[in-house]
């Protein structure tokens, strides 16, 4: 089970780069690092997936070390809509997930001041 | 296209009961996972079907059971409800069509209270 570990929360003001960053020390070569954002009384919404090195779309940037141990999502200028819990998963996306699927772990909650 | 659609959205129990949870994926989506969420234990992995087949399982109690049908439409079921089973029950479809990307689109949830 490749396990995730992440702060439990964070603060930022409106206008400021978020970094979060994800240990996954354990993880397997057929693993893929994923980004969920989740607001209260919704269900998750995907942010940003990657495999190594950097990934970024319209939203969103995802660092990946070489080593692949750990992750770093990078919100660029967020605003208060920003407030949310943000999940950082690993697992073989090709097969639903591996034996465990998909896992969860209790994520970061990111606050966003003004 | 339609987003993941479940039914329904809240739903009271009493101990003992049981209850059937329905999920309806993107059209075309081929697999379908179940989560259960509540606030001790965070997002937590119950299954995942894909074209009928149950492929993957979390850590749950055999009281915990789904299905998918042809349409890839799929139901869970929990029997003997326990007041622990008091969640908000996530569905999430994906296509799952491989080539190193997979996205799951998560359906609003039902929130389950078991009294």
């Amino acid at each position: 089970l490749a396990k995730t570990t992440q702060p439990i929360s964070m603060d930022s003001y409106e206008g400021q780069e978020v970094n979060i960053t994800c240990s996954h020390n354990n993880i397997a070569t057929n693993d893929y690092i994923t980004w969920y954002q989740q607001f209260p009384s919704q269900g998750p919404r995907f942010i940003i997936q990657g495999y190594k090195t950097k990934v970024t779309n319209e939203v969103a940037s995802l660092f990946i070390p070489a080593d692949r141990k750990s992750s770093t999502l990078s919100l660029p200028r967020v605003s208060l809509s920003d407030t949310a819990v943000y999940y950082c998963l690993v697992g073989d996306i090709n097969s639903g997930g591996g034996a465990d699927g998909l896992t969860f772990g209790k994520g970061t909650h990111l606050i966003i001041q003004p | 296209k339609a987003g993941v659609t479940q039914t329904p959205r809240y739903l009271i129990k009493t101990r003992g009961q049981q209850v059937t949870l329905s999920c309806s994926p993107i059209s075309g989506h081929r697999s379908v996972s179940w989560y259960q969420q509540t606030p001790g234990q965070g997002l937590q992995f119950l299954f995942e079907y894909f074209s009928e087949t149950q492929r993957n399982k979390g850590n749950f109690p055999g009281r915990f059971s789904g299905r998918q049908f042809s349409n890839s439409r799929s139901e869970m079921n929990v029997s003997t409800l326990e007041l622990g089973d008091s969640a908000l029950y996530l569905c999430a479809s994906s296509s799952n069509s491989g080539g190193g990307y997979n996205e799951q689109f998560f359906g609003p949830g039902t929130r389950l209270t078991v009294l």
